[in-house]
C-alpha cells in the first residue's frame, strides 16, 4: 500500500522568506502523481500544485515550486516570498496512475510571521 | 468555478441517531468522495463512488454507508452515531477518472457527537 509521510508537524517562516515542507512517498508504481494542496482556517481545502512522476521537470506555480526526486521518494514544496495568506496546513498526497484513491500524508501547519 | 456545498457547516448529534451528511457538485463530475479529517491524522478516506449508484469501500468505512442516487449528489449516513465519529467531514468531487484529475473540496462539516 502507498504511504504518504509528513515530518513536520509544524513549520514557521517569517512574511518574505522562503520555506520548504518535507513530503516522502512509498510506492511501487511506475506511474503516479503528486499534489500538494492547501487547506487554510475557513477549510476549504485547494489544489496548490501537481507533479507527474513521469515528468523530470520540478512543477512550479508562481511562488509555489517543488523538488521532485524521484529516485529518494522525495517530493517538497517550497513557497518563496512567503505571504501571511500562505498560511493554512498543507497536505501532500500522492495518487496512482490509474486509481481513484488520494492518499494524504497526516499534514504540515504552516504559520507566517509579520 | 467548481462548487461542492455540504449542507451543514456544524452539526451536533446524539449518539444512537441517525446522521445523514449531504454532499451536492454542480460540475457534472463522474467521482465523488468523503474523508474523515482528524488532527495528526490527515484525511482518510471513507467510500467513494465513482457513478451514480456505483460505490466502493475507502479506508475506514466501518460504521458508515453512502447513497448516490443522482450524479451531483452525495450522501454519508451514519447509521448510529456513536462519539467515536465526532470529526470533521470532507466531502471532494473529480471529474473523471485517473490518478492525474484534481479533487475538489467542499467547505466541511464539523460533527459532534454527544
Amino acid at each position: 500500500a502507498q504511504t504518504v509521510t509528513q515530518s513536520q508537524p509544524e513549520m514557521s517562516v517569517q512574511e518574505a522568506e522562503t520555506v520548504t515542507l518535507s513530503c516522502t512517498y512509498d510506492t511501487s508504481e511506475s506511474d503516479y502523481y503528486l499534489f500538494w494542496y492547501k487547506q487554510p482556517p475557513s477549510r476549504q481545502m485547494i489544489l496548490v500544485i501537481r507533479q507527474e512522476a513521469y515528468k523530470q521537470q520540478n512543477a512550479t506555480e508562481n511562488r509555489f515550486s517543488v523538488n521532485f526526486q524521484k529516485a529518494a521518494k522525495s517530493f517538497s514544496l517550497k513557497i518563496s516570498d512567503s505571504q501571511l495568506g500562505d498560511a493554512a496546513m498543507y497536505f501532500c498526497a500522492y495518487s496512482g496512475g490509474s486509481n481513484y484513491k488520494l492518499t494524504f500524508g497526516k499534514g504540515t501547519l504552516l504559520t507566517v510571521n509579520p | 468555478d467548481v462548487k461542492v456545498t455540504q449542507s451543514s457547516r456544524y452539526l451536533v448529534k446524539r449518539t444512537g441517531e441517525k446522521v445523514f451528511l449531504e454532499c451536492v457538485q454542480d460540475m457534472d463530475h463522474e467521482n465523488m468522495f468523503w474523508y474523515r479529517q482528524d488532527p495528526g491524522l490527515g484525511l482518510r478516506l471513507i467510500y467513494f463512488s465513482y457513478d451514480v449508484k456505483m460505490k466502493e469501500k475507502g479506508d475506514i468505512p466501518e460504521g458508515y454507508s453512502v447513497s448516490r442516487e443522482k450524479k451531483e449528489r452525495f450522501s454519508l449516513i451514519l447509521e448510529s452515531a456513536s462519539t467515536n465519529q465526532t470529526s470533521m467531514y470532507l466531502c471532494a468531487s473529480r471529474p473523471i477518472a485517473g490518478g492525474r484529475s484534481e479533487q475538489y473540496f467542499g467547505p466541511g462539516t464539523r460533527l459532534t457527537v454527544t
